[in-house]
């Protein structure tokens, strides 16, 4: 599976939108871009997925550019449960295999 | 709907004692099960997954291992505990058979070994 590169951490001001970026230049066209999160001490979320189409769902939104090396996860209005790290994950999707999780990104959200 | 039981939540255990930790999966046939260990302020560590009864790969050479004796049903174990060991482990599962996807994760045991 492709790598990721994600910043170490962000902060955002609640209300606000979030957005968090992901490097994966090197992915290949029959991978998906993944997004989790993990609330501390909880198991992660899964959040969203897309392969080049922008995506929607209730939770975010998920914009991947149109040579697909990089894409950005939104939070439309930031609460402080959001506060959490950020996974981006890249990985061949109808396939059995593992799930590798890389460092993330820690987001605050700042009151 | 489908569901992923993770017991017990907490667990203080002595150096050299033996581990079993279990993780069941309601509602789904033939899914891919994960264990995974995190340690204080680390990432999220890989240890097994397995796609079928029997069928178990690892992914970190240690102390532990993994078996799944039910469709449904992921144990870890270890016969000595390390301080090492120490961590939060959690067991996650996704759609099987070729039909892999997203990853829906339990709400994980603390392991504190002593």
């Amino acid at each position: 599976d492709a790598k990721t590169t994600q910043p170490t951490s962000m902060d955002c001001a609640e209300g606000r939108a979030a957005n968090l970026p992901c490097n994966h230049s090197t992915i290949s066209g029959n991978e998906y871009v993944y997004w989790y999160r993990q609330i501390h001490s909880q198991g992660p979320q899964y959040i969203i997925h897309g392969l080049k189409n922008n995506e929607t769902n209730e939770m975010a939104s998920l914009i991947i550019t149109e040579d697909r090396k990089s894409s950005t996860l939104i939070l439309p209005h930031a609460t402080l449960r959001d506060t959490a790290v950020y996974y981006c994950i890249v990985r061949v999707r109808w396939r059995d295999d593992k799930i590798i999780f890389g460092k993330g990104t820690r987001l605050h959200i700042l009151p | 709907s489908q569901t992923i039981h993770q017991w017990p939540a907490t667990l203080v255990q002595p150096v050299g004692s033996p581990l079993s930790l279990e993780c069941t999966v309601e509602g789904t046939s033939n899914p891919n099960l994960y264990w995974y260990r995190q340690a204080a302020g680390r990432g999220l560590q890989l240890l097994f997954y397995s796609v079928g009864i029997g069928q178990i790969s690892s992914e970190v050479p240690q102390n532990l291992s993994a078996s799944r004796p039910q469709d449904r049903q992921f144990i870890l174990s270890s016969k000595k505990l390390l301080l090492s060991d120490s961590g939060f482990y959690l067991c996650a599962w996704s759609v099987g058979r070729g039909r892999g996807t997203e990853a829906f994760f339990g709400q994980g045991t603390r392991l504190t070994v002593v």
